[in-house]
């Protein structure tokens, strides 16, 4: 059973666009969630994480956002760059770190 | 000064042998992880060591044995490799258990098995 989904395989954005990449999950348990970053031949890097008893966090460019009622959470990136083009995971803490099966964005100058 | 380090980085090995991946973390981590990555690209746990203390072992054959001689290393066994384990295998690490949640990855060992 997928307890954390992200339904969108690809992603494609303008630079300078905003990407809105999301993600959903089912166990209400979770108490962190996190986004994570990977590039081709690369270990996934952490990008930024939000604790289940906020509703958005923000890093620079990066910001993310938690509707808890929903079991929905989104990473926002503003202004989108070539650089951000990678494959995005989301990922959900209950006792292990569960991902997402992953975005890829791409983001075209 | 790399944080979480594997070798090798590519392996490629013929069905039946068997091989070990390496993993060393420098961050002063009390937990370490094992994650599988297969051809649809999903990242599985397979376990999970804290202290040296094996704390999460997912439903994995019994072929893969992890060793963790410290807490700054934790190395991954495999017996009698098969073609379905191919793969890219990740080695992460975090400071505890329960504590600050993000997980510091390794670049990966691709697994070939011919």
């Amino acid at each position: 059973d997928q307890q954390v989904k992200q339904n969108s395989p690809s992603l494609s954005v303008q630079e300078g666009r905003i990407s809105i990449l999301n993600c959903d999950y089912t166990n209400s348990m979770f108490d962190y969630f996190l986004w994570y970053k990977k590039y081709p031949a690369e270990g996934p890097t952490f990008l930024i994480s939000i604790s289940s008893i906020k509703d958005k966090n923000e890093d620079g460019r990066f910001t993310v956002f938690l509707n808890k009622s929903a079991k929905h959470l989104s990473l926002h990136i503003v202004p989108s760059q070539p650089g951000d083009s990678a494959v995005y995971f989301c990922a959900a803490r209950g006792i292990r770190l569960t991902f997402g099966e992953g975005t890829q964005l791409t983001v075209n100058p | 000064d790399t944080a979480v380090s594997q070798t090798p980085k590519y392996l490629v090995t013929q069905m039946g042998n068997d091989k070990s991946i390496k993993c060393e973390q420098n961050l002063g981590h009390d937990t370490m992880y094992w994650y599988k990555q297969d051809s649809k690209k999903f990242l599985k746990i397979m376990f999970s060591y804290n202290n040296k203390e094996l704390i999460i072992n997912e439903t994995v054959p019994n072929r893969f044995s992890p060793k963790s001689p410290d807490k700054a290393h934790l190395n991954l066994h495999i017996n009698s490799l098969e073609l379905g384990d191919s793969a890219v295998y990740f080695c992460a690490s975090s400071q505890d258990v329960r504590g600050n949640p993000e997980q510091f990855f390794g670049p990966g060992t691709r697994l070939t098995v011919l």
